[in-house]
């Protein structure tokens, strides 16, 4: 099956820079997604890693390491709108890796 | 575009009641997928369908659930006497094709068994 590790709840301040780790373990990969979820509403789409390296999108920043199972969640100038949780997701590689697997998502609560 | 809708968004059911959860996907969305998340935690994979086809319905945790999407555009849960445990949000996402292809959320349906 398929593991995924990530912290239950982070704080941070406005305007500060907050990272999101998420730790991995899967038998064939095939991209890693993060999703921010307001609470009562959907998880949104951020970003989507496929090969190693980061991936910039405005103040949200993605990077991947397959060879370390490691990503990371990277918000900068964080906003009071960004208290949410951040799930970070993998592809299982069963049955042509169509099905998210998820972390149980990091709650991050921004104070000003 | 409209992103993808769910019905109700809330629902509230006695113990033994069956239910009915509908998904509106994103229109021309080939591929289907329902989630349970219950709360505190990520969402968990039930179900998946290509088109009108269920491909894949490993993660329906017992017989009394069951999903269809007939016409492959809009997709029905059905939960049958329902349970405690089985309060919890449903949600539907929805991607284009294939197994590359990013998955969209609707807002989901909070269940809960009374």
């Amino acid at each position: 099956g398929q593991n995924i590790d990530q912290p239950t709840e982070m704080t941070a301040t406005e305007g500060a820079i907050v990272q999101i780790n998420c730790t991995y373990q899967t038998s064939g990969f095939n991209g890693l997604f993060w999703y921010q979820q307001h609470a009562g509403e959907a998880p949104t789409f951020l970003s989507y890693n496929v090969l190693d390296g980061l991936e910039e999108k405005g103040r949200f920043s993605s990077f991947l390491s397959r060879s370390k199972g490691y990503s990371y969640l990277l918000l900068k100038e964080l906003q009071m709108k960004d208290s949410a949780s951040y799930l970070c997701a993998v592809r299982d590689p069963g049955r042509g890796f169509q099905k998210l697997v998820f972390g149980t998502g990091t709650r991050l609560l921004v104070s000003p | 575009g409209a992103g993808v809708s769910q019905s109700p968004r809330y629902k509230v059911a006695k113990r033994g009641q069956d239910v009915a959860l509908r998904c509106d996907p994103i229109s021309g969305h080939v591929s289907l997928f329902w989630y349970q998340q219950a709360l505190g935690q990520g969402p968990e994979f039930l179900t998946y369908f290509q088109n009108e086809a269920q491909l894949d319905k490993s993660g329906l945790p017992s017989d009394r659930f069951f999903a269809e999407r007939p016409e492959g555009s809009v997709s029905t849960l059905k939960i049958q006497r329902t349970q405690q445990e089985d309060s919890a949000v449903y949600l539907c996402a929805s991607s284009l094709a294939g197994a590359a292809d990013t998955q969209y959320f609707g807002p989901g349906t909070r269940l809960t068994v009374l």
